[in-house]
């Protein structure tokens, strides 16, 4: 598509239920990221994928998160007995891989805001 | 670890003023780069401008440019000829390049809410 784009735009959940977050990005983009974005706050990085593998998922919480990008194009964040703490923005974003000229520049969707209630 | 601060939490200026946006970052790498992103209200970070450190020439675009100084570790963000439209959140942001395996983890600042008086 000619943008990232992530659904859905808002979720409101209750404590311990599972989420899943979708994230559809720039088509030829090979590396996708998930970054989180409390409120008042910079996104920090959750997980890189670079095609279908996840190449770095340092940023990941804990083990209530989990990632995956089968096909190498859309990817699903995927949270299990969410806690209150859960509550932020979820910002998916793409960008080319390898030369500096593409690597470095990621383009963002809007957001999937998550409120854990 | 990288990191990034923005010492200013809001900041306000008039139409057609001048705006500068203060960041500074902490790192001992030598080849890396620095971004100002922008985040209206509808959350869509957007890309304002790049700078890549082994450039000693401080970025421009259109009405916004930077003032990089490297030894001070100090990354501005200056707005010229202020529109509403430039009314956002704010972000410094600091990657690490390492060569042809680097990829786009950023280290993003707390960031500055701008406002735009008309």
């Amino acid at each position: 598509g000619a943008g990232v784009s992530q659904t859905p735009s808002n979720k409101v959940t209750e404590k311990g239920k599972y989420v899943e977050l979708r994230c559809d990005p720039i088509s030829g983009h090979t590396a996708l990221y998930w970054y989180r974005q409390s409120l008042g706050q910079g996104p920090e990085f959750l997980i890189y994928f670079q095609g279908t593998g996840a190449a770095d998922d340092s940023g990941l919480p804990n083990d209530r998160f989990f990632a995956v990008r089968p096909e190498g194009s859309v990817s699903t964040l995927k949270i299990q007995r969410t806690e209150r703490g859960d509550s932020a923005v979820y910002l998916c974003a793409s960008s080319l891989s390898g030369a500096r000229s593409g690597a470095n520049v990621l383009t963002f969707g809007a957001g999937s805001r998550l409120t854990v209630l | 670890a990288q990191t990034v601060t923005q010492s200013q939490p809001e900041m306000s200026v008039q139409e057609a003023e001048t705006v500068t946006l203060s960041c500074t970052y902490d790192t001992s790498e030598s080849d890396y780069y620095l971004f100002w992103y922008k985040q209206p209200p509808s959350r869509q970070m957007i890309l304002v401008i790049r700078q890549e450190a082994y450039k000693q020439q401080n970025a421009t675009e259109n009405r916004f440019s930077v003032n990089f100084q490297k030894a001070a570790k100090s990354f501005s963000l200056k707005i010229s000829d202020s529109q509403l439209g430039d009314a956002a959140m704010y972000f410094c942001a600091y990657l690490r390049w390492a060569g042809g395996t680097s990829y786009g983890k950023l280290t993003f600042g707390q960031g500055t809410i701008l406002t735009v008086h008309p």
